[in-house]
């Protein structure tokens, strides 16, 4: 079963640097997400991506990040300037599109900034 | 807005009980539904899923819930836990959208311990 998968699993950064979350996303789908999760909390939505641009982002999602679809596979996720805030476990997550269909999610990537 | 509640954080029973766990929801609009699990070091996986259809779900490995709208819940249950299903349970609701995308609100999540 086609499945999303993102890399890398585990990303150790320094308090400001950039980092880059990578997601490869189910092929057929046209519906790319972003979640995160602090450790010990609730999975909370970032933001939602469609044809190549952004159709909702949360009040977390601030200029400091950013989504970029750079080729017709990959979807990431950059923060500019980590704070130690930011250290959590980052989902993606892919749809077909329309309400019905489910999202799919990677495996994640544990996010730690020291 | 959109919210949701999962009673319990954690959830402990005996192999071959009945599993329950609680979900009650809050949306202004007729909800979609949705349980999540997610085993250790994986992602979420889709068990469930109501779309205003039949309000009764089954999904997989042998769970299923039901749409109780005047008690505003979405509860999870299985027969007989099975040793396998030790795992984080996740309820989430979403709302339809005309732009085709569901963004998720997730529940803070159910620990599910399942004991010989």
């Amino acid at each position: 079963e086609p499945e999303v998968t993102q890399t890398p699993s585990h990303q150790v950064t320094q308090m400001g640097q950039e980092v880059i979350l990578r997601c490869v996303p189910i092929s057929n789908h046209l519906y790319f997400y972003w979640y995160r999760q602090i450790l010990g909390q609730k999975v909370e939505f970032l933001v939602s991506f469609y044809n190549n641009e952004i159709s909702e982002k949360s009040e977390i999602f601030d200029d400091q990040f950013s989504v970029e679809r750079p080729d017709g596979s990959n979807f990431t996720l950059k923060i500019r300037s980590t704070k130690l805030e930011d250290s959590a476990m980052y989902f993606c997550a892919s749809s077909e599109g329309g309400d019905l269909q489910p999202q799919h999610f990677g495996d994640g990537t544990r996010l730690s900034i020291l | 807005a959109q919210s949701v509640t999962q009673l319990g954080s954690h959830v402990s029973v005996s192999e071959g009980a009945l599993v329950l766990l609680r979900c009650n929801y809050s949306s202004s609009v007729p909800p979609y539904l949705f349980w999540y699990v997610q085993y250790p070091n994986q992602g979420l996986q889709l068990l469930l899923k109501y779309t205003s259809a039949a309000t009764l779900v089954k999904g997989i490995n042998g769970f299923e819930a039901e749409f109780k709208k005047s008690e505003t819940s979405f509860h999870l249950t299985k027969p007989s836990a099975h040793m396998s299903d030790a795992a984080e349970y996740f309820c989430a609701v979403s709302r339809p959208s005309s732009g085709g995308y569901n963004k998720l609100i997730f529940g803070a999540g159910t620990r599910l311990a399942v004991h010989p």
